[in-house]
């Protein structure tokens, strides 16, 4: 596609289920990240993916959090138990690799998650 | 650590005027990037302006441009000629270069533009 998609638009879950956001990045983007964008907190960086592989996690607000990332493609972000504080609008976004020297980040939709 | 400061929680301007939004940010590093981005209701967060540190002139891009201040580490953003589909919520942003950085983002101006 042109631009990043994400997946559901909108969720509504029930507090302790799971629930897995998906992100589809801009074709030949190496790059994957993931934003939570909250009332209380602004916008804050999650984890990001090169390639398949995060080597940096530690934006994770705690361990019902995971992410993962395959084909170079797609990512799924999972939240187990939610909680009532994991509702906010999750935005996905995708650059190229450093070595293109376009490092800008380009943004999907978002999901906007409600934990009820 | 990178922080950026957005001072200005609400703006309004009229249709056709021109507006200032201010950004702030706070940094060791000599070499960064700066982006303003803008999310209509849509939520959809849209690249408006990139500025590279190194370079001394400051970014344009139609009726956007900044005003960028190494020294003072100020990035403003002003937007010439407003339009009612410039209203949204515009973000600060701060990268550091390398690949594979985060953003850092400024907590948002709402910039309301009436007719």
């Amino acid at each position: 596609g042109a631009g990043v998609s994400q997946s559901p638009s909108n969720k509504v879950t029930e507090k302790g289920k799971d629930v897995e956001l998906r992100c589809d990045p801009i074709s030949g983007h190496t790059a994957l990240y993931w934003y939570r964008q909250s009332l209380g907190q602004g916008l804050e960086f999650l984890i990001y993916f090169q390639g398949n592989s995060a080597p940096d996690k530690s934006g994770l607000p705690s361990d019902r959090f995971s992410a993962e990332r395959t084909g170079g493609s797609v990512s799924t972000l999972t939240i187990q138990r939610t909680q009532q504080e994991d509702s906010a609008v999750y935005l996905c976004a995708s650059s190229l690799a450093f070595w293109q020297s376009q490092e800008t980040q380009y943004f999907g939709p978002g999901t906007r998650l409600l934990v009820l | 650590a990178q922080t950026v400061t957005q001072s200005q929680p609400e703006m309004s301007v009229q249709e056709a005027e021109t507006v200032t939004l201010s950004c702030t940010y706070d940094t060791s590093e000599n070499n960064y990037y700066l982006f303003w981005y803008k999310q209509p209701p849509s939520r959809q967060m849209i690249l408006v302006i990139r500025q590279e540190a190194y370079k001394q002139q400051n970014a344009t891009e139609n009726r956007f441009s900044v005003n960028f201040q190494k020294a003072a580490k100020s990035f403003s953003l002003k937007i010439s000629d407003s339009q009612l589909g410039d209203t949204a919520m515009y973000f600060c942003a701060f990268m550091k270069p390398g690949g594979f950085q985060k953003l850092v983002f400024g907590t948002g101006t709402r910039l309301l533009v009436s007719p």
